[in-house]
């Protein structure tokens, strides 16, 4: 059972440079988030996808696009990556908010 | 939105002893209380959670304390082992198909031996 599978696991980008994360579940989860953990900061939401269809924005959305694809696969799109984007980014999957939330093994961004 | 604050940001003990850790949130209207462990290089993992009806939750060495009153809810690990050294979160959520998650800035906990 691989859980949530985010890729790439390591990225360097240049300034204007984009990119999309990538992130599957397979388990059949309704809700799928983006984090961003910076020292000190703890994880902060980017955006979150309550069902198949839906997406919102959480405390930190400036900067990125999201696109829940079907209920399996939530992307993460950097359009023009700035060097405050540097950070690790995580995905994750839940049944609803209030259970269990799994996590992928992160992504480390880093904009030069 | 809910904010969730947590303390101590660093926290060392010695092997045996017992670690507090203690987050406060402000949406009153949260019921669930989750607490997730990352060890270095990984993703967090849910240890344990409390919902809002409980006010107390043990499993093992870990638990979870409750104060809705007071909006405050705590984690206690006993007689805590070298394995227990890791980042641990709080977070907080409302229930509903359209709930987010809000976590805590983190504790690195170190027990030393």
């Amino acid at each position: 059972n691989a859980g949530v599978t985010q890729t790439p696991k390591f990225q360097v980008l240049k300034t204007g440079q984009s990119m999309t994360l990538q992130c599957a579940q397979d388990m059949n989860h309704n809700s799928m988030y983006w984090y961003r953990q910076d020292p000190g900061m703890g994880l902060r939401l980017i955006y979150y996808s309550a069902s198949e269809g839906t997406t919102d924005k959480g405390e930190v959305p400036n900067g990125y696009n999201v696109s829940r694809l079907n209920k399996r696969e939530f992307s993460l799109r950097l359009e023009s990556a700035a060097p405050s984007q540097t950070s690790v980014y995580f995905c994750a999957s839940s049944g609803r908010a209030d259970t269990e939330a799994f996590f992928g093994q992160g992504t480390r961004l880093t904009v030069v | 939105g809910e904010n969730v604050e947590q303390h101590p940001s660093t926290l060392s003990v010695q092997e045996g002893d017992s670690a507090v850790i203690k987050c406060t949130y402000s949406d009153s209207a949260s019921n669930y209380f989750p607490w997730y462990k990352q060890e270095l290089g990984k993703g967090p993992q849910l240890i344990i959670d409390i919902r809002s009806n409980v006010g107390e939750k043990k499993d093992q060495r870990i638990a979870v304390t409750l104060n809705k009153t007071a909006k405050h809810f705590s984690l206690h690990i006993t007689e805590t082992q070298p394995e227990d050294s890791a980042v641990y979160f709080c977070a907080a959520s409302t229930t509903g198909t359209a709930s987010k998650l809000t976590f805590g800035t983190g504790t690195r906990l170190q027990v030393t031996l």
